[in-house]
Protein backbone atom coordinates (compact mmCIF):
# COMPACT_ATOMS: atom_id res chain seq x y z
CA UNK A 1 0.00 0.00 0.00
CA UNK A 2 1.13 3.59 -0.78
CA UNK A 3 2.13 5.57 2.61
CA UNK A 4 2.16 8.85 3.33
CA UNK A 5 2.68 10.35 6.61
CA UNK A 6 2.82 13.71 8.01
CA UNK A 7 4.88 14.70 11.08
CA UNK A 8 2.36 15.73 12.94
CA UNK A 9 -1.57 15.10 13.41
CA UNK A 10 -2.00 17.93 15.69
CA UNK A 11 0.09 21.94 15.89
CA UNK A 12 -0.26 24.67 18.08
CA UNK A 13 2.33 27.47 16.94
CA UNK A 14 2.36 31.11 17.95
CA UNK A 15 2.29 34.08 15.76
CA UNK A 16 5.37 34.77 14.16
CA UNK A 17 7.22 31.13 14.83
CA UNK A 18 8.76 29.23 11.67
CA UNK A 19 6.57 26.25 10.84
CA UNK A 20 7.81 23.16 9.25
CA UNK A 21 5.41 20.81 8.26
CA UNK A 22 6.83 17.62 7.10
CA UNK A 23 5.32 14.47 4.70
CA UNK A 24 7.33 11.29 3.57
CA UNK A 25 6.38 9.36 0.66
CA UNK A 26 7.15 5.23 0.46
CA UNK A 27 6.20 4.44 -2.77
CA UNK A 28 9.22 6.70 -4.60
CA UNK A 29 6.66 8.78 -6.32
CA UNK A 30 7.88 11.64 -8.45
CA UNK A 31 5.18 14.70 -7.74
CA UNK A 32 4.05 15.71 -4.38
CA UNK A 33 1.55 18.41 -3.31
CA UNK A 34 0.66 20.33 -0.03
CA UNK A 35 -3.03 21.64 0.34
CA UNK A 36 -5.03 23.29 3.27
CA UNK A 37 -8.78 22.71 3.27
CA UNK A 38 -10.93 25.45 5.21
CA UNK A 39 -14.36 24.75 5.69
CA UNK A 40 -16.60 25.97 2.70
CA UNK A 41 -13.87 26.16 0.61
CA UNK A 42 -12.33 23.27 0.50
CA UNK A 43 -8.75 22.03 -0.45
CA UNK A 44 -7.19 24.42 -2.15
CA UNK A 45 -3.20 23.90 -3.96
CA UNK A 46 -0.35 25.84 -2.10
CA UNK A 47 2.92 24.28 -3.88
CA UNK A 48 3.82 21.26 -5.98
CA UNK A 49 7.02 19.86 -6.68
CA UNK A 50 7.53 16.89 -9.66
CA UNK A 51 10.81 16.35 -8.79
CA UNK A 52 14.01 16.18 -6.28
CA UNK A 53 14.81 20.22 -5.88
CA UNK A 54 11.94 21.28 -8.31
CA UNK A 55 8.86 23.10 -6.44
CA UNK A 56 5.84 25.17 -8.64
CA UNK A 57 3.94 27.44 -7.11
CA UNK A 58 0.18 26.61 -6.56
CA UNK A 59 -2.99 28.69 -6.23
CA UNK A 60 -2.23 30.29 -2.81
CA UNK A 61 1.39 30.42 -2.10
CA UNK A 62 1.99 33.61 -0.51
CA UNK A 63 3.05 33.75 3.31
CA UNK A 64 4.23 29.65 2.53
CA UNK A 65 7.56 27.89 0.99
CA UNK A 66 8.85 24.30 0.29
CA UNK A 67 11.80 22.85 0.21
CA UNK A 68 12.22 18.84 -1.50
CA UNK A 69 15.40 17.94 -1.38
CA UNK A 70 15.60 14.04 -1.35
CA UNK A 71 12.25 12.01 -3.35
CA UNK A 72 10.79 10.95 -0.56
CA UNK A 73 10.25 14.38 1.64
CA UNK A 74 8.54 17.31 0.84
CA UNK A 75 8.34 20.12 3.45
CA UNK A 76 6.05 23.09 3.97
CA UNK A 77 7.50 25.90 6.08
CA UNK A 78 5.54 29.08 6.92
CA UNK A 79 8.07 31.38 7.81
CA UNK A 80 6.22 33.43 9.67
CA UNK A 81 3.46 31.86 11.32
CA UNK A 82 0.11 33.63 11.03
CA UNK A 83 -3.82 33.07 12.55
CA UNK A 84 -4.93 33.25 9.01
CA UNK A 85 -2.55 30.39 7.95
CA UNK A 86 -4.53 28.15 10.69
CA UNK A 87 -6.27 25.50 8.97
CA UNK A 88 -5.73 21.62 8.13
CA UNK A 89 -3.07 20.83 5.92
CA UNK A 90 -3.15 17.58 3.54
CA UNK A 91 0.21 16.38 1.69
CA UNK A 92 -0.42 13.94 -1.47
CA UNK A 93 1.99 12.29 -4.04
CA UNK A 94 1.24 10.97 -7.24
CA UNK A 95 4.06 8.47 -9.95
CA UNK A 96 4.93 10.63 -12.89
CA UNK A 97 4.12 11.63 -15.43
CA UNK A 98 0.55 11.81 -16.26
CA UNK A 99 -2.36 13.36 -14.52
CA UNK A 100 -3.89 10.38 -15.05
CA UNK A 101 -2.69 8.54 -12.14
CA UNK A 102 -4.46 9.38 -8.76
CA UNK A 103 -3.19 11.32 -5.35
CA UNK A 104 -2.50 9.45 -2.43
CA UNK A 105 -3.11 11.77 0.67
CA UNK A 106 -2.07 11.43 4.03
CA UNK A 107 -3.56 11.92 7.37
CA UNK A 108 -3.53 15.94 7.64
CA UNK A 109 -1.60 17.95 10.32
CA UNK A 110 -4.57 20.52 11.59
CA UNK A 111 -2.14 23.70 12.30
CA UNK A 112 -3.55 26.33 14.90
CA UNK A 113 -1.51 29.15 15.04
CA UNK A 114 -2.25 31.53 18.29
CA UNK B 1 -9.11 28.35 -15.18
CA UNK B 2 -10.76 24.92 -14.18
CA UNK B 3 -13.18 24.72 -11.71
CA UNK B 4 -15.62 22.32 -9.87
CA UNK B 5 -18.68 23.35 -8.79
CA UNK B 6 -20.54 20.89 -6.07
CA UNK B 7 -23.70 22.59 -5.24
CA UNK B 8 -25.21 20.57 -2.52
CA UNK B 9 -22.82 21.41 0.72
CA UNK B 10 -24.45 18.94 2.43
CA UNK B 11 -26.96 16.20 2.23
CA UNK B 12 -28.74 14.17 4.49
CA UNK B 13 -30.64 11.11 4.15
CA UNK B 14 -31.77 7.63 6.28
CA UNK B 15 -30.33 4.25 5.81
CA UNK B 16 -30.69 2.31 2.44
CA UNK B 17 -31.83 5.39 0.68
CA UNK B 18 -29.80 6.01 -2.62
CA UNK B 19 -28.03 9.79 -3.13
CA UNK B 20 -26.53 11.83 -6.03
CA UNK B 21 -23.95 14.27 -5.60
CA UNK B 22 -23.63 16.30 -8.07
CA UNK B 23 -20.50 17.93 -9.83
CA UNK B 24 -20.15 20.03 -12.39
CA UNK B 25 -16.63 21.24 -13.61
CA UNK B 26 -15.58 24.30 -16.08
CA UNK B 27 -12.37 23.73 -18.37
CA UNK B 28 -11.06 25.07 -21.56
CA UNK B 29 -8.89 21.79 -22.57
CA UNK B 30 -10.07 18.63 -24.33
CA UNK B 31 -8.17 16.61 -22.70
CA UNK B 32 -8.73 16.66 -18.30
CA UNK B 33 -9.56 13.95 -16.05
CA UNK B 34 -12.26 13.57 -13.39
CA UNK B 35 -11.93 12.15 -9.83
CA UNK B 36 -13.97 11.42 -6.62
CA UNK B 37 -12.38 11.67 -3.39
CA UNK B 38 -14.28 10.48 0.21
CA UNK B 39 -12.67 12.13 3.22
CA UNK B 40 -14.40 9.78 6.47
CA UNK B 41 -13.96 11.71 10.06
CA UNK B 42 -10.64 10.56 10.14
CA UNK B 43 -9.16 13.26 7.72
CA UNK B 44 -7.45 11.05 4.56
CA UNK B 45 -8.74 11.45 1.43
CA UNK B 46 -9.29 8.08 0.01
CA UNK B 47 -9.17 7.87 -3.44
CA UNK B 48 -12.74 6.58 -5.56
CA UNK B 49 -12.24 7.18 -9.14
CA UNK B 50 -10.93 8.58 -12.17
CA UNK B 51 -11.92 8.96 -15.20
CA UNK B 52 -10.81 10.81 -18.36
CA UNK B 53 -12.38 13.65 -20.94
CA UNK B 54 -12.32 10.27 -23.92
CA UNK B 55 -14.44 8.13 -21.60
CA UNK B 56 -17.60 8.66 -21.36
CA UNK B 57 -19.14 5.44 -20.20
CA UNK B 58 -20.75 5.58 -16.91
CA UNK B 59 -19.10 3.22 -14.47
CA UNK B 60 -20.50 0.93 -11.36
CA UNK B 61 -18.71 -0.37 -8.31
CA UNK B 62 -20.64 -1.98 -5.87
CA UNK B 63 -23.38 0.03 -4.58
CA UNK B 64 -21.37 3.06 -6.26
CA UNK B 65 -21.67 4.63 -9.67
CA UNK B 66 -20.72 7.57 -11.53
CA UNK B 67 -22.39 9.40 -14.67
CA UNK B 68 -19.94 11.44 -16.77
CA UNK B 69 -21.53 13.95 -19.25
CA UNK B 70 -19.43 16.09 -21.67
CA UNK B 71 -22.28 17.75 -22.95
CA UNK B 72 -23.60 19.08 -19.47
CA UNK B 73 -19.64 18.97 -17.99
CA UNK B 74 -21.05 17.14 -15.26
CA UNK B 75 -19.90 14.13 -13.39
CA UNK B 76 -22.15 13.02 -10.71
CA UNK B 77 -21.96 10.13 -8.24
CA UNK B 78 -24.65 7.82 -6.73
CA UNK B 79 -24.72 5.27 -3.65
CA UNK B 80 -27.37 2.89 -4.12
CA UNK B 81 -28.93 1.67 -0.66
CA UNK B 82 -26.78 4.12 1.32
CA UNK B 83 -25.20 2.54 4.64
CA UNK B 84 -24.04 4.87 7.56
CA UNK B 85 -20.70 3.78 7.35
CA UNK B 86 -21.25 6.16 3.47
CA UNK B 87 -21.10 9.16 6.05
CA UNK B 88 -17.84 11.56 4.50
CA UNK B 89 -17.51 14.58 2.88
CA UNK B 90 -17.18 13.68 -0.93
CA UNK B 91 -14.99 15.67 -3.39
CA UNK B 92 -15.07 15.76 -6.96
CA UNK B 93 -11.84 17.06 -8.60
CA UNK B 94 -10.47 18.03 -11.52
CA UNK B 95 -7.12 17.65 -13.50
CA UNK B 96 -5.72 19.29 -16.60
CA UNK B 97 -3.06 17.54 -18.59
CA UNK B 98 -0.11 19.01 -19.50
CA UNK B 99 2.06 18.78 -22.45
CA UNK B 100 5.21 17.38 -21.86
CA UNK B 101 4.73 16.10 -18.44
CA UNK B 102 5.33 17.31 -15.64
CA UNK B 103 2.90 17.61 -12.31
CA UNK B 104 -0.29 19.72 -12.07
CA UNK B 105 -2.10 19.68 -8.76
CA UNK B 106 -6.07 19.03 -8.78
CA UNK B 107 -8.46 21.36 -8.35
CA UNK B 108 -11.24 20.18 -6.15
CA UNK B 109 -15.10 20.91 -5.10
CA UNK B 110 -15.82 22.41 -1.89
CA UNK B 111 -17.03 19.07 -1.07
CA UNK B 112 -20.19 17.72 -0.11
CA UNK B 113 -20.95 17.02 3.64
CA UNK B 114 -23.17 13.45 3.58
CA UNK B 115 -24.76 11.75 6.44
CA UNK B 116 -26.71 8.77 6.48
CA UNK B 117 -28.96 8.56 9.53
CA UNK B 118 -29.57 4.83 10.52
Amino acid sequence: DVKVTQSSRYLVKRTGEKVFLECVQDMDHENMFWYRQDPGLGLRLIYFSYDVKMKEKGDIPEGYSVSREKKERFSLILESASTNQTSMYLCASRSQPISYNEQFFGPGTRLTVL
Amino acid sequence: AQKVTQAQTEISVVEKEDVTLDCVYETRDTTYYLFWYKQPPSGELVFLIRRNSFDEQNEISGRYSWNFQKSTSSFNFTITASQVVDSAVYFCALSEARSGGGADGLTFGKGTHLIIQP
